[in-house]
């Protein structure tokens, strides 16, 4: 167990739904990032959140959405799903949100699966 | 437009033999480097960094080699253990800015 929890492992939907992934960070850790992994794909990464706010944007498309509350929880939103929105999708975490720590602990992912 | 990449999408090695894991990056200006692994139905764990002011780092089987002027560095596993059977991610870092992963090398190691 490495400390960061997504929910859920699994999410099967139709296209055009919305779905909501969900991640815990590891005790302590301000930062949040989220990271797509499709087939033949390495991570991209998707968004990244420091202690509520908004810290850096990756390729993410304006059909998704993230936040961070202040419980440190995370939540990405993503909507009007297409068939390439199938991916492994990744949640990290780190203690701060600059160069101070270079190390992520990734949660095991949600597999999103749209047909 | 890919800045990190890993040009093997597999490798096999016999158990006991060294594996080596190269990766090549375009951007001269990241200054860190990672190595991650991943096992089926988890996340990536961290194996090993370098800093860019470094040319080597090593950590009991596990060797990281920097070569900054060919914007190239490998991960040497000696000697590879059927455990070690992964998928490897190299990492590069620039500033502050988030972590940029390749699409990883797939080791098998084969008893």
């Amino acid at each position: 167990d490495s400390g960061v929890t997504q929910t859920p492992k699994h999410l099967i939907t139709a296209t055009g739904q919305r779905v909501t992934l969900r991640c815990s960070p590891r005790s302590g850790d301000l930062s949040v990032y989220w990271y797509q992994q499709s087939l033949d794909q390495g991570l991209q990464f998707l968004i990244q959140y420091y202690n509520g706010e908004e810290r850096a944007k990756g390729n993410i498309l304006e059909r998704f959405s993230a936040q961070q509350f202040p419980d440190l929880h995370s939540e990405l939103n993503l909507s009007s799903l297409e068939l390439g929105d199938s991916a492994l999708y990744f949640c990290a975490s780190s203690v701060g949100g600059s160069r101070q720590n270079y190390g992520y602990t990734f949660g095991s992912g949600t597999r999103l699966t749209v047909v | 437009d890919q800045q990190v990449k890993q040009n093997s999408p597999s490798l096999s090695v016999q158990e006991g033999r060294i594996s080596i894991l190269n990766c090549d990056y375009t951007n001269s200006m990241f200054d860190y480097f990672l190595w991650y692994k991943k096992y089926p139905a988890e996340g990536p764990t961290f194996l090993i960094s370098i800093s860019s002011i470094k040319d080597k780092n090593e950590d009991g089987r596990f060797t990281v080699f920097l070569n900054k002027s060919a914007k190239h560095l490998s991960l040497h596993i000696v000697p590879s253990q059927p455990g070690d059977s992964a998928v490897y991610f190299c990492a590069a870092i620039l500033l502050n800015t988030p972590l940029v992963f390749g699409k990883g090398t797939r080791l098998s190691v084969i008893a």
